[in-house]
């Protein structure tokens, strides 16, 4: 059973350019939420995607978009990159709602490291 | 706003038990759950509390006191491998999975 990919694993971009970042979700899963995380921090939520629609932000710039595809995977797009989006940028699945018996899991990817010059 | 506090470092000898302690001020609280990230990889997930009181899956234990605002992970036997850092992270009760996380206690077992 695989577990949850991220692609690519490392990036490099300038600032001003725009990148996309791709997670597939762990199998049966169907819930995806994208966090940043600096260096020494915790990882801070930036959006969840269910069913194709983003049901939960935190405090992240409209620069921070993504989509979610019918088979369930989803993308991250950061326009006008800036040197503070510096940072490991990870991607959880989950089961969607109170009423699955594990939804409070989430099942983390191995993250895409982004750095912006 | 959400807020979870934690020790920033604990150093602990191996085959000793440790607790790692979290504070947390949030609103539409719904549980806590606990994580645990080595250096360079994912966070994994430990454990999770919706209700007070200690949930035990093997070496590993969690408390969570609601009226306290206030929950633990305890490690039982410490192993090498159990250097890393941990996060406790609070789950917004606005029915989805808002997860707010701490800024995480990096663990250091020596020998």
């Amino acid at each position: 059973d695989a577990g949850v990919t991220q692609s690519p694993t490392h990036l490099i971009k300038t600032r001003g350019q725009q990148v996309t970042l791709r997670c597939s979700p762990k199998s049966g899963h169907d819930t995806v939420s994208w966090y940043q995380q600096a260096l020494g921090q915790g990882p801070q939520f930036i959006f969840q995607y269910y069913e194709e629609e983003e049901r939960q932000r935190g405090n992240f710039p409209d620069r921070f978009s993504g989509h979610q595809f019918p088979n369930y995977s989803s993308e991250l797009n950061v326009n006008a990159l800036l040197l503070g989006d510096s940072a490991l940028y990870l991607c959880a699945s989950s089961l969607p709602g109170p009423g699955s018996s594990s939804y409070n899991e989430q099942f983390f990817g191995p993250g895409t490291r982004l750095t912006v010059l | 706003g959400q807020s979870l506090e934690q020790p920033s470092e604990v150093t602990a000898v191996e085959g000793a038990i440790v607790q790692i302690n979290c504070t947390y001020q949030t609103s539409g609280f719904y549980g806590l759950s606990w994580y645990q990230q080595h250096d360079g990889g994912a966070p994994t997930f430990l454990s999770y509390n919706a209700l007070d009181g200690l949930e035990e899956t093997g070496r590993f234990s969690s408390f969570l006191s609601r009226s306290d605002s206030y929950g633990y992970l305890l490690l039982q036997e410490l192993q090498m491998k159990d250097s890393a850092s941990y996060f406790c992270a609070d789950l917004n009760s606005g029915g989805y999975q808002k997860v707010t996380f701490g800024i995480g206690t990096k663990l250091q077992v020596i020998p």
